[in-house]
């Protein structure tokens, strides 16, 4: 079993709806978690950090459940710019990143 | 932009062939990881280095190895390239290894023929 599964996709949604993605981790110690975004053909680059209550920025809300081991993201109000790729992050006590392979969103108009 | 830069860019290598990656930090971040991402795939961690010691190792063969420098730049190295090595290399710099926000480079996208 992987460390950091995905669902790869793509999640094809037309702009303005509303799209959620989960990721599931193995490792029961884990201690930190993010989502990072991936543009095509370039790096990966924060998104927003997940915390046990859950978090909102903006259009997007992240949410961990630490008993079923899996973490979400929902982006509310699709935009075109939101077509990237969305890669599950988990951290345990090493701290060190481990990546899970992305979900690949698109939005059309 | 994150700070971190790397080189080259891109690179083409023939199979056996060796190749140095190098990576500049963000100023005052002490600790370097690198990662492989083969197409359609998440980055797999490689290893890390922090204050110029290797601090964890993720599966990867010996002939990948690198260094860290005393201000906390970075090289890659892989020796007897194989084709399944074509990939982007992406470097990300820590502030400290106990802090675990990433900050990537661009990459360097390394095709073997």
């Amino acid at each position: 079993r992987k460390e950091v599964e995905q669902d790869p996709g793509p999640f094809n949604v037309p702009e303005g709806a509303t799209v959620a993605f989960n990721c599931t981790y193995s490792n029961s110690a884990s201690q930190s978690f993010f989502w990072y975004r991936q543009d095509c053909r370039k790096e990966p680059k924060l998104l927003m950090s997940v915390y046990s209550s859950g978090n909102e920025d903006g259009r997007f809300t992240a949410q961990l459940n630490r008993a079923s081991q899996y973490i979400s993201l929902l982006i509310r109000d699709s935009k075109l710019s939101d077509s990237a790729t969305y890669l599950c992050v988990v951290a345990g006590g090493s701290y060190i990143p481990t990546f899970g392979r992305g979900t690949s969103l698109i939005v059309h108009p | 932009e994150t700070g971190v830069t790397q080189s080259p860019t891109h690179l083409i290598k023939t199979r056996g062939q060796q190749v140095t990656l190098r990576c500049s930090s963000q100023s005052g971040h002490n600790t370097v990881s690198w990662y492989q991402q083969a197409l359609g795939q998440g980055p797999q961690f490689i290893f890390q280095y922090y204050r110029e010691e290797e601090n964890g190792r993720g599966n990867f063969p010996p002939r990948f190895s690198g260094l860290q420098f005393p201000n906390y730049s970075s090289e890659l190295n892989v020796n007897a390239l194989e084709l399944d090595d074509s990939a982007l290399y992406l470097c990300a710099s820590r502030p400290n290894r106990g802090q675990t926000e990433a900050f990537f480079g661009q990459g360097t996208r390394l095709t073997v023929v």
